[in-house]
């Protein structure tokens, strides 16, 4: 069974720039696997950021970015502010029609 | 603008069954492939399972493959899945979402509560 892993948590000061991954338990994410990217925060429905690698949401400021860094999926978070703390969760397609999410990442901004 | 509204949950014996609704607007729902995304309490996002535009594709997560089924009524706009034997671990908030050309969750729902419980 394919795993899809995310760091549990991250930090990040404010103004800084922090790089959260996506990975898969055997082998190497591609834009094959379309990864995307989604914020939440408590009580919160989904946002979505980033679809299909690095195809930004309507809305979403453009210091989120995503990319394939490696063999991961990667969002990157430039210039963080105060109102970027939340979970962030990425989700691949596994082919056959099966999505897998992450286990999402916990990010502190301070 | 996307509008995604959830229906249907509550609480439910184990064993019994329920249908959750996705009354979508705002944008060509023939046109769209859609999905059911669960979130457990406290817990991370679960995909469930996706359809295509025209119903004629459907696949469904291992945890819930032979007992849910999703489908669509295109000339209602409306999204639904059909979930029996429920356990204690299909309690969640259930998420629709639309997507673009196949692809991932784009726009969410508000999401419905299923409590399984006795």
């Amino acid at each position: 069974q394919i795993v899809v892993t995310q760091e549990p948590s991250f930090s990040v000061s404010p103004g800084g720039t922090v790089i959260l991954t996506c990975a898969l338990s055997s082998g190497s994410v591609s834009t094959s696997y379309y990864p995307s990217w989604y914020q939440q925060t408590p009580g919160q429905a989904p946002r979505t950021l980033i679809s299909s690698t690095n195809t930004r949401s309507s809305g979403v400021p453009d210091r989120f970015s995503g990319s394939i860094v490696g063999s991961k999926a990667a969002l990157t978070i430039t210039g963080a502010q105060a109102d970027d703390e939340s979970e962030y969760y990425c989700v691949l397609y596994m082919g056959s029609g099966i999505w897998v999410f992450g286990g999402g990442t916990k990010l502190t901004v301070l | 603008q996307v509008q995604l509204v959830e229906s249907g949950g509550g609480v439910v014996q184990p064993g019994r069954s329920l249908t959750l609704s996705c009354a979508a607007s705002g944008f060509t729902f023939s046109s769209s492939g859609m999905h059911w995304v669960r979130q457990a309490p406290g817990k991370g996002l679960e995909w469930v399972a996706v359809i295509s535009y025209d119903g004629v594709n459907k696949f469904h997560g291992d945890s819930v493959k032979g007992r849910f089924t999703i489908s669509r009524d295109n000339s209602k706009n409306t999204l639904y899945l059909e979930m029996n034997s429920l356990r204690a671990e299909d309690t969640a908030l259930y998420y629709c979402a639309n997507n673009l050309a196949g692809g991932a969750p784009l726009s969410w729902g508000q999401g419905t509560l299923v409590t399984v419980s006795s």
